[in-house]
């Protein structure tokens, strides 16, 4: 069974521009979080969709949007980039029930410069 | 607020025990999870508390107290390939947005 699969696994962007990130989750799940993760702040949670929809939101300014599409894909999009949104973005997916057993993606390192 | 805490690094002989704590606080409590993750890798899952007690996964065991706010992770018959970072996490609205510890760095020595 393939794993989620995040892509662009490597990118770089200049400050103002907007980057786009797109997660393939396992195949049957049906709910996908975002997270962001930096050496001093650990992993913080940004959102979680499931069945195209929204479930949570963490702490994070409106600059970050996510969308979820009707066969699970999600991506997530943020826009008018600052120096620190450098990180590593993770996508994990689950059933979307309780159990806590989330699967995540290798990330996609965003570098703003 | 939420906040998590555990310890920054750990390390531990080849062949020892080693266990990382994690204390919480949480407005909802969905359980505690942990995870682990190597250097340049994902995290993966390594085991979850919903109720107190304890949870044994081969080499691995997790503990939670609900009523202390705690929880721990013991390592068993530490290996080299252990050393990894550590994070516990906690679902305070569900299972699947977790709030992250900062992560336990882990370094195993021969």
């Amino acid at each position: 069974k393939a794993g989620v699969t995040q892509t662009p696994r490597y990118l770089i962007k200049t400050r103002g521009q907007q980057v786009t990130l797109s997660c393939s989750p396992i195949s049957g799940h049906r709910s996908v979080s975002w997270y962001q993760q930096t050496p001093g702040q650990g992993l913080q949670f940004l959102f979680e969709y499931f069945s195209e929809t929204q479930r949570n939101k963490g702490n994070f300014p409106g600059r970050f949007s996510g969308r979820q599409f009707s066969n699970s894909r999600s991506e997530m999009n943020v826009s008018t980039l600052e120096l620190g949104d450098s990180a590593l973005y993770l996508c994990a997916s689950s059933s979307g029930g309780p159990g806590g057993e989330l699967f995540f993606g290798e990330g996609s390192r965003l570098t703003v410069l | 607020g939420q906040s998590l805490e555990q310890p920054s690094e750990v390390t531990a002989v080849e062949g020892a025990i080693v266990q990382i704590n994690c204390t919480y606080q949480t407005s909802g409590f969905y359980g505690l999870s942990w995870y682990q993750q190597h250097d340049g890798g994902a995290p993966t899952f390594l085991s979850y508390n919903a109720l107190d007690g304890l949870e044994e996964t081969g080499r691995f065991s997790s503990f939670l107290s609900r009523s202390d706010s705690y929880g721990y992770l013991l390592l068993q018959e530490l290996q080299m390939k252990d050393s990894a970072s550590y994070f516990c996490a906690v679902g305070s609205t569900g299972a699947n947005n977790l709030f992250f510890g900062t992560g336990t760095r882990l370094t195993v020595i021969p």
